[in-house]
């Protein structure tokens, strides 16, 4: 079983509309939680980072944690074509005194004009 | 603030043969992370420093890949023999803690083509 599972997609979606990117985690012990932007070519860069339970919003982008259910999700409100990218989920677990990162292969957006 | 540097930014070679990387860190960052991104998947951690002492180097395939960081600060990936599936974007972030809360910033990457 892979350690984090994303849809690779793509997700489609129409410009204005609610983008949902949903990742799940193998590993009850992670510690935190990022959801990555990655543009053709480019290197990922961080977008949100969420750490306990519930909702965490900034701007257009809500991170949702449920550990119980060992699920994090990414919302992308009013999507633009510049939305259009890969996201990846990545989450840390602990190892002895430091924090050990694992991504997911990541789910590709399309936003359409 | 200068970001993560790496170089070259591309490289091709043959199979078999051997190829170095190299990563300088944004100033002040005691971790240091190794990534092998496929086309197509996720960046997939090949080894963890933590100034100048390894982490994890649990993916790292230790028969044909090595790492080392310097003094804490720079650090060089080399691959010896490469093999075909080696065809990827390496690339270098680092983060000023390894613990949870450290955000990782990323370089530019270097894309390895093995022919």
């Amino acid at each position: 079983q892979k350690e984090v599972e994303q849809n690779s997609g793509p997700l489609s979606v129409p410009e204005g509309a609610i983008a949902s990117l949903n990742c799940t985690y193998s590993d009850r012990g992670s510690q935190s939680f990022f959801w990555y932007r990655q543009y053709s070519g480019k290197s990922p860069e961080l977008i949100m980072s969420i750490y306990s339970n519930g909702d965490k919003e900034d701007g257009r982008f809500t991170a949702q944690l449920n550990k119980a259910s060992q699920y994090v999700s990414l919302l992308i409100r009013d999507s633009q074509p510049s939305d259009s990218a890969t996201y990846l989920c990545a989450v840390r677990r602990r190892s002895g005194g430091s924090y050990i990162p694992t991504f997911g292969r990541g789910t590709s957006l399309i936003v359409h004009p | 603030e200068a970001g993560v540097a790496q170089s070259p930014r591309y490289k091709i070679i043959e199979k078999r043969q051997s190829v170095a990387f190299w990563c300088n860190p944004i100033s002040g960052h005691a971790t240091l992370y190794w990534y092998q991104q496929i086309l197509g998947q996720g960046p997939k951690l090949l080894i963890q420093f933590q100034n100048n002492g390894v982490v994890d180097d649990s993916q790292l395939p230790k028969d044909r890949f090595s790492a080392e960081r310097l003094k804490g600060v720079d650090s060089t990936l080399k691959i010896q023999p490469a093999k075909l599936e080696d065809s990827a974007v390496y690339l270098c972030a680092s983060s000023l803690v390894s613990q949870g809360q450290g955000t990782q910033y990323f370089g530019p990457g270097t894309r390895l083509t093995v022919l």
